[in-house]
Order: structure tokens, then sequence, then C-alpha cells
């Protein structure tokens, strides 16, 4: 099965600042990227997302990029924000058939921006 | 709001007991995933339906099982409970047909199970 991996698992920023987030996956057949942002006891929320055939994909302050050759992708968000402080997940996942298949998620980072 | 809706948001019970939740889809939507989160394990996939059929399976214990309705709605049914059962659990829809580029997963509120 898929196997994603995401670093760092806890990141600090100062208000301004540019935040990384990096995940890997393993599977050459997974085709689409999801990154959710969930804040505490909240449900994961879809921020952005990248099919396999782009490789990026921005909304105003979060970008996303993906290189299939080294199986990797990456969120940015540019001038952070203290409501941008939540666990970020990154996912992979390929379609099936008719429908999206099950998601692969990383371990989540724990990013917190400082006034 | 996504428009996934889950009951009960919160769920107190014992060791050894069984209990059921509830999930709504989106309007349209055919698809259902579970995903359960805790702690140690992070968000891990239970199960999937598509239009009343199990489509995939993760790691799901033999004691928990679901399955979905002919309206769309989807429950998990969760037996035997053990104190490493408590967590979070989520399901969420997505819009099916034509592998869509619209198609993504949306996330219901939750239902956070403590067994004690």
């Amino acid at each position: 099965g898929e196997n994603v991996e995401q670093h760092p698992s806890t990141l600090s920023v100062q208000e301004g600042d540019s935040a990384v987030i990096k995940c890997t996956y393993s599977d050459s057949a997974s085709n689409y990227f999801p990154w959710y942002k969930q804040e505490l006891g909240k449900r994961p929320q879809l921020i952005i997302d990248i099919r396999s055939n782009v490789g990026e994909k921005k909304d105003q302050r979060i970008a996303v990029t993906l290189n299939k050759t080294a199986k990797h992708f990456s969120l940015h968000i540019t001038e952070t924000q203290p409501e941008d402080s939540a666990v970020y997940f990154c996912a992979a996942s390929k379609d099936r058939g008719s429908t999206l298949g099950r998601l692969y998620f990383g371990r989540g980072t724990q990013l917190t921006v400082w006034p | 709001d996504s428009g996934v809706t889950q009951t009960p948001k919160h769920l107190i019970t014992a060791t050894g007991q069984r209990v059921t939740l509830r999930c709504s889809p989106r309007s349209g939507d055919l698809s259902v995933y579970w995903y359960q989160q805790s702690l140690d394990q992070g968000l891990q996939f239970l199960i999937q339906y598509y239009n009343g059929e199990e489509r995939a399976k993760g790691n799901i214990l033999e004691r928990f099982s679901a399955q979905q309705f002919p309206d769309l709605h989807s429950e998990l049914n969760l037996s035997s409970l053990e104190l490493g059962d408590s967590a979070l659990y989520f399901c969420a829809s997505s819009v099916a047909g034509g592998l869509g580029e619209q198609e993504t997963q949306y996330f219901g509120p939750g239902t956070r199970l403590l067994v004690l």
C-alpha cells in the first residue's frame, strides 16, 4: 500500500514569514494530493489539492507543488498569520473506477505562528 | 460547514458495550469513507462505501462493521468496545462520477468516542 511521510512534525514561524511542509509518497500510481488543516477538536478542512497532471497550484497565500519523479509534494504558506496555527495533514490517493479512493495521510505538522 | 453531518457529537460508554455512529453525506455524494483519529495512530482509513456497496477496507477491526443504506447515509457499528477504541471518528463523502477533476473528500465534524 501507499506510505506517506510528512516533515517536519512541528514548525514555528513568526507572523509574516513563510512556512513550508514537505511530504513524500511511495506509490507511483497515486494521482491526487490534498492538504487538510485541522484545528483542535475540529474536522480536517481541505485547503488545497493538486492532481498529478499539474505541477503547481496556488490559492492566495497557499501553494502546493508536486514532483512526480521524486514522489514528493509540498505546501507553501506565505505571509503567515496567527490564525494559520493548526495541524496540517498531507494525503495521497488514487482514483478507483468511478470514485476517489481512500486517503493515505501523513502524520501531520503542528504549525504555530507567533504574533 | 462541509455539508457532511455526523451524530452523535460525543459518546461516552463502557468497555464491552456496542455503539453506532451515523453519517449523512453531502447531497448527491455516493461515496462515504470512515476514518479513525487517535493520538498514536493519526488519521487511519477504516472503510469506504460507494452507492450502498463496500468498496475498500482498511485497518478495520473485526469488532467494527459498517453499512450504507439506500438513502446513502452510513452507520459505523463498534462492538465489544475496548479502552483503545477511544478516538475521533470521522466520515467523509465525495462526489462521484467520471473521475471528475472536482472530486475530493469533505469531512464531517466527527464523533468523539470515550470508552471508560
